[in-house]
């Protein structure tokens, strides 16, 4: 079955340093979203990426989507405390399809 | 952005018995809820698939008659896990689309704030 994998699993980085987790799926997808868990939280919508080699910012999130459209990666430019929690990467199960499968997750915790 | 509601926050129960979780749409209507589960640390893992009016589509591997789905409305759905062991420990998460308008996305989901289920 389809497989999203994220890496690192972990991320402790000193405030102001930046940070990257990478998000790679089995099977090509149709499009790929992140969500961000707060620690004790539940999932919180952040972005959708749909075409091949897409680029989008947010502030200082900045979201790719491979060309291949099988890979996607979420950079921070200088973290924040607030930026602490669990980022997933998350796929459709198959084309069109509005089941979900979530990536492995990046945990990132911030050191003041 | 759209609210969906959970309900018990957490629960604790004894060996045996059975838990029903609500999950409710605040704000919109919402044409498809979703069940997962994650544990401590882990993933989110989906359980099922609840559309309203219709029999919920189980994961592989998901026991239909030990974690019943019952989707009574276009704001409600519920989770019952019968006979609930200690493995059955767990935080359960439900998510909804919305009809249209909310989202961002087609498939852009919204979560509830979370169910911690603990089996003695």
């Amino acid at each position: 079955g389809q497989q999203v994998m994220q890496i690192p699993q972990y991320q402790h980085v000193q405030e102001g340093e930046d940070f990257t987790t990478y998000c790679n799926s089995s099977t090509t997808l149709s499009n790929i979203q992140w969500y961000k868990q707060r620690p004790g939280g539940h999932p919180v919508f952040l972005i959708q990426l749909v075409k091949s080699g897409e680029v989008k910012k947010q502030k200082r999130l900045t979201f790719q989507f491979g060309e291949a459209k099988k890979n996607s990666s979420l950079h921070i430019t200088a973290t924040q405390t607030t930026d602490v929690g669990t980022y997933f990467c998350a796929g459709p199960k198959n084309f069109g399809n509005e089941k979900l499968t979530f990536g492995t997750g990046t945990r990132l915790t911030i050191i003041p | 952005g759209a609210v969906v509601s959970q309900h018990p926050s957490w629960v604790i129960c004894k060996s045996g018995t059975s838990v029903k979780i609500e999950c409710r749409s605040l704000d919109f209507q919402a044409t498809t809820m979703f069940w997962y589960r994650q544990f401590p640390k882990q993933s989110l893992m989906l359980m099922a698939t609840s559309n309203e009016g219709s029999k919920a589509t189980y994961e592989q591997g998901v026991e239909k008659d030990k974690f019943l789905i019952n989707h009574a409305s276009l704001t409600l759905s519920t989770l019952t896990v019968t006979s609930a062991h200690p493995e059955d420990s767990s935080f359960y998460i439900c998510s909804a689309t919305p009809l249209s308008g909310r989202a961002v996305s087609y498939n852009e989901q919204f979560f509830g704030p979370g169910t911690r289920l603990t089996v003695l």
